[in-house]
């Protein structure tokens, strides 16, 4: 079974950082692309960043650029996402999700890890 | 604001069909695929349409997608009231700014 779960999360004061983590099993992470997709407090889904499978090519929102950082370690079947100068506008649960092979979208997600930005 | 746009809400009454459209641009659904998503709150996002109009197995054949140009719609038949949820199109931006994801706003549907 799939399986992706999220942790890292909590409260930070604006300026801070976080990193979160994504750990995943059931199948063969080092073959998929990974994102981070967020979700502020009753808001829309907003892409935040992603990463390929050997590293070798990471996206990000414009809103992120320069202050988060996507790696992965496919040898702890792990996801992580490095949070520095932290805005109360990043406030929002923040999920990973495996992105198919075969251009078939999100076709799993994990339960997500709250992140609050006090300013 | 939302690189794609949805309505934000939509309404049908049980048994009725509903349409959700999604528009874009050039660089997202006038050249990549779209997909959709369904999500009930406090739940995690589910597929339910992938390239354009492909169900995942277990997706009832009651949803059903379509793509035209720079726009997309979401087709729910026989409108059940399981199917209230809040829906998302997303597709691939090929911007020169940046690619990346992009989601439109979200439609909540309501059945009434």
């Amino acid at each position: 079974e799939v399986q992706l779960v999220e942790s890292g999360g909590g409260l930070v004061q604006a300026g801070g950082s976080l990193r979160l983590s994504c750990t995943a099993s059931g199948f063969t992470f080092s073959n998929y692309w990974m994102s981070w997709v967020r979700q502020a407090p009753g808001k829309g889904l907003e892409w935040v960043a992603n990463i390929k499978q050997d590293r070798s090519q990471k996206f990000y929102v414009d809103s992120v650029k320069g202050r988060f950082t996507v790696s992965r370690d496919n040898a702890k079947n792990s996801l992580y996402l490095e949070m520095n100068s932290l805005r109360a506008e990043d406030t929002a649960v923040y999920s990973c999700a495996r992105e198919n092979k075969e251009a078939a979208g999100f076709d799993f997600w994990g339960q997500g890890t709250l992140v609050t930005v006090s300013s | 604001q939302s690189v794609l746009t949805q309505p934000p809400s939509a309404s049908g009454t049980p048994g009725q069909r509903v349409t959700i459209s999604c528009s874009g641009s050039s660089s997202n659904i006038g050249r990549n695929y779209v997909y959709w998503y369904q999500q009930v709150p406090g739940m995690a996002p589910k597929l339910l349409i992938y390239k354009n109009n492909q169900r995942p197995s277990g997706v009832p054949d009651r949803f059903s997608g379509s793509k035209s140009g720079t726009s997309a719609s979401l087709a729910i038949s026989g409108l059940r009231s399981e199917d209230e949820a809040d829906y998302y199109c997303a597709a691939w931006d090929d911007s020169l700014s940046g690619p990346g994801w992009v989601f439109g706003g979200g439609t909540k549907l309501t059945v009434l």
